[in-house]
């Protein structure tokens, strides 16, 4: 019974193009969100929050939409780089309460 | 500037034995969390800690797994009698507060239980 669900385990974008990552969950009182890119051998770093006040949030290169009514998150990344390929993990939670983690979405940016 | 600290970073031991994996927390950090990672359940939340006290234990597993803060600056968990089912990459996260704020992640210690 995931809560948090990431249906695409693996992407492929292209250098210079837009990577969109997506992200749905089911429970509605979850109130902020959070985009983790994890390396190989690494711990997830933190890359973006989004509270649900809002429905854009941005910082350089990265942009994180939500949808409440779809109970759905997007990250884009534009334009992609090599370095960006990761695998990107969406984090939700509701307040008082842990953060849930997806699975995790695999990106390969390819030069 | 020195992130979360987690050793060993790998450990391979056989079923049976018992494990122990320490985390030093982030200086002035007072929330600790211990994650398991694997293939099936992905990223799963088995402890967090603030101010030292455990809050929610509610994701360790069995009995056989047993978390401590002794200090506000380090945790151990700690698993006995080890089992196969138990291999996985092990993450500590700190952080400033409480659940709100984003957290800082250790590199792991990957484990393999023979």
């Amino acid at each position: 019974d995931q809560q948090v669900k990431q249906n695409s385990p693996s992407l492929s974008v292209q250098e210079g193009r837009i990577s969109i990552l997506n992200c749905d969950y089911t429970n509605s009182m979850f109130d902020y969100f959070l985009w983790y890119k994890k390396y190989p051998a690494e711990g997830p770093t933190f890359l973006i929050s989004i509270s649900s006040i809002k429905d854009k949030n941005e910082d350089g290169r990265f942009t994180v939409f939500l949808n409440k009514s779809a109970k759905h998150l997007s990250l884009h990344i534009v334009p992609s780089q090599p370095g960006d390929s990761a695998v990107y993990f969406c984090a939700a939670r509701y307040y008082g309460q842990n953060f849930v983690f997806g699975p995790g979405t695999r990106l390969s940016v390819l030069p | 500037d020195a992130g979360v600290i987690q050793s060993p970073r790998h450990e391979v031991t056989e079923m049976g034995q018992e494990v122990t994996l320490r985390c030093k927390l982030i200086s002035g950090h007072n929330s600790l969390f211990w994650y398991r990672q694997t293939m099936m359940r992905g990223l799963e939340l088995l402890i967090y800690f603030n101010n030292n006290v455990p809050i929610d234990d509610s994701g360790m597993p069995e009995d056989r797994f047993s978390a401590k803060m002794p200090n506000a600056s380090f945790s151990t968990l700690k698993i006995q009698p080890s089992e196969p089912r138990d291999s996985a990459v092990y993450f500590c996260a700190s952080s400033l507060g409480d659940h709100n704020q984003p957290q800082h992640f250790g590199d792991g210690t990957r484990l393999s239980i023979l």
